[in-house]
């Protein structure tokens, strides 16, 4: 079965360190690559997405993503992170032999000032 | 807000009990889900409609009753749930079911808390 893999439950930083999450997931054949963010109390938003094309996406506030296909992972990037970047980051995988959106368990990122 | 409403934002409710869960949306979409989140657990796909038609139903307990009348809206009815039943319950939407592959836009969710 399809599934998801975030390494990092909780994440401590401070602010202006650099971020990397990571994120792999198993199946075989084309993926759509997704990262969500969930501040405290919101909605489930999205930060980036990975269809095709070049492999390093950007998103919203400064987060990037590279898709390594090879390694199935999709890895979360900021290198300076900030204090309003304290949420909840999850990675989600759509395939079209699955046809859902299957989703990790989440990292929690607390960025102290 | 994000297009997909859900009522009530909080509901707090005895294992005897039988109350809903609503999910409107106005985007056009034609799949609508519901996930379960609980704490450090992945989001659980629970059911997914397209085209008003159940298409995924994960292993859900029945206690857990979906409906969905029309494309806009989608039921979640409650009863006699137990404890371990309180999570956060999202609500998605995609444009259909394949469509899926360009994301999924999330309601706010209802805090369940089950006494």
């Amino acid at each position: 079965a399809q599934s998801v893999s975030q390494h990092n439950h909780h994440v401590i930083l401070s602010e202006a360190a650099s971020l990397e999450l990571g994120c792999n997931y198993s199946y075989g054949g084309t993926v759509n690559l997704f990262w969500y963010v969930q501040y405290p109390g919101q909605h489930l938003q999205l930060l980036l997405k990975y269809f095709s094309g070049d492999p390093l996406v950007k998103g919203i506030k400064g987060f990037e993503a590279e898709f390594i296909k090879s390694k199935f992972s999709f890895n979360l990037r900021k290198p300076s992170v900030q204090w309003s970047d304290t949420a909840e980051y999850f990675c989600a995988v759509f395939s079209g032999g699955y046809n859902k959106l299957i989703f990790g368990a989440g990292t929690r990122l607390a960025v102290h000032p | 807000e994000t297009g997909v409403t859900q009522t009530p934002r909080h509901l707090v409710m005895g294992m005897t009990n039988k109350k809903s869960l609503k999910c409107e949306q106005h985007l056009g979409h034609n799949a609508m889900y519901w996930y379960k989140q609980s704490a450090k657990k992945p989001l659980e796909l629970m059911f997914v409609y397209n085209f008003k038609e159940q298409t995924e139903n994960n292993s859900v307990p029945s206690r857990f009753s979906p409906e969905c009348p029309n494309s806009s809206h989608l039921f979640l009815h409650l009863h006699t749930l137990q404890p371990e039943d309180s999570a956060l319950y999202l609500c998605a939407s995609s444009q259909d079911q394949a469509g899926g592959g360009y994301g999924y836009t999330f309601g706010s969710g209802t805090r369940l808390t089950v006494v």
